[in-house]
């Protein structure tokens, strides 16, 4: 069965600092998409970041970026400089057609 | 334009009322999705559909009924409904997983609908 687990219910980072989230999923398959979707508390899912599976490059977005480690089924996001308005709920999403999702990280940013 | 709309944006109903849900995307997407999510959870997946014909229907109750009218609107009907079915349900679409663009599998989604149910 395909899974994915974000191990971190909540973390906290200093308006301006760098944190990453981690997510790791679990998988037979070779050619996959995975995610990294934001939900304020405003509710719309916003995507924040994808990674093809068969690219070995880091997916960037401006502030966000990826750690993307294939054979260790690790998918980690950075946020670099963060700001007031990157408070959220952030989830993991790993798949093709049918999405499966993590639990999720709630992030507070701290002025 | 990457953006999916919801109406209403608030919904309150009885157990005996029958109400419905609409979403619209003018990306034209070819696969749309219905999620229900509770509070502090991931969304769950209900219906999709693929070129307006329901390919996955994830075991819902069928007090839910989807309906695709056409590629750029999706409804969920709801109809003698349960307490335990108030939660925020999300719409979706996405290209189509038969596409070649690379962005063929990347859903975005609408701002939701909140439910409640008394």
């Amino acid at each position: 069965a395909q899974t994915v687990t974000q191990s971190q219910p909540e973390m906290s980072v200093q308006e301006a600092e760098t944190v990453t989230l981690s997510c790791t999923y679990d998988t037979s398959e070779s050619d996959y998409y995975l995610f990294w979707y934001k939900q304020p508390p405003s509710r719309q899912m916003i995507l924040v970041i994808r990674q093809e599976a068969y690219k070995q490059q880091n997916a960037t977005e401006n502030r966000f970026s990826v750690n993307f480690q294939k054979a260790a089924k690790s998918f980690s996001l950075k946020i670099s400089d963060s700001q007031l308005g990157d408070a959220a709920m952030y989830f993991c999403a790993f798949g093709t057609y049918k999405y499966i999702f993590g639990t999720g990280t709630r992030l507070k940013v701290l002025a | 334009d990457t953006e999916v709309t919801q109406t209403p944006k608030h919904l309150v109903m009885g157990m005996t009322n029958k109400k419905s849900l609409k979403c619209e995307q003018h990306m034209g997407h070819r696969a749309m999705y219905w999620y229900k999510q509770k509070a502090k959870k991931p969304p769950e997946l209900m219906f999709v559909y693929s070129y307006e014909k329901l390919s996955i229907n994830e075991s819902v109750p069928s007090r839910f009924s989807p309906e695709c009218p056409n590629s750029s609107l999706l409804n969920l009907h709801l109809h003698a409904l349960q307490p335990e079915d108030s939660a925020l349900y999300l719409c979706a679409s996405s290209q189509d997983s038969l596409g070649q663009d690379e962005d063929t599998d990347t859903q975005y989604f609408g701002p939701g609908t909140r439910l409640t149910v008394l």
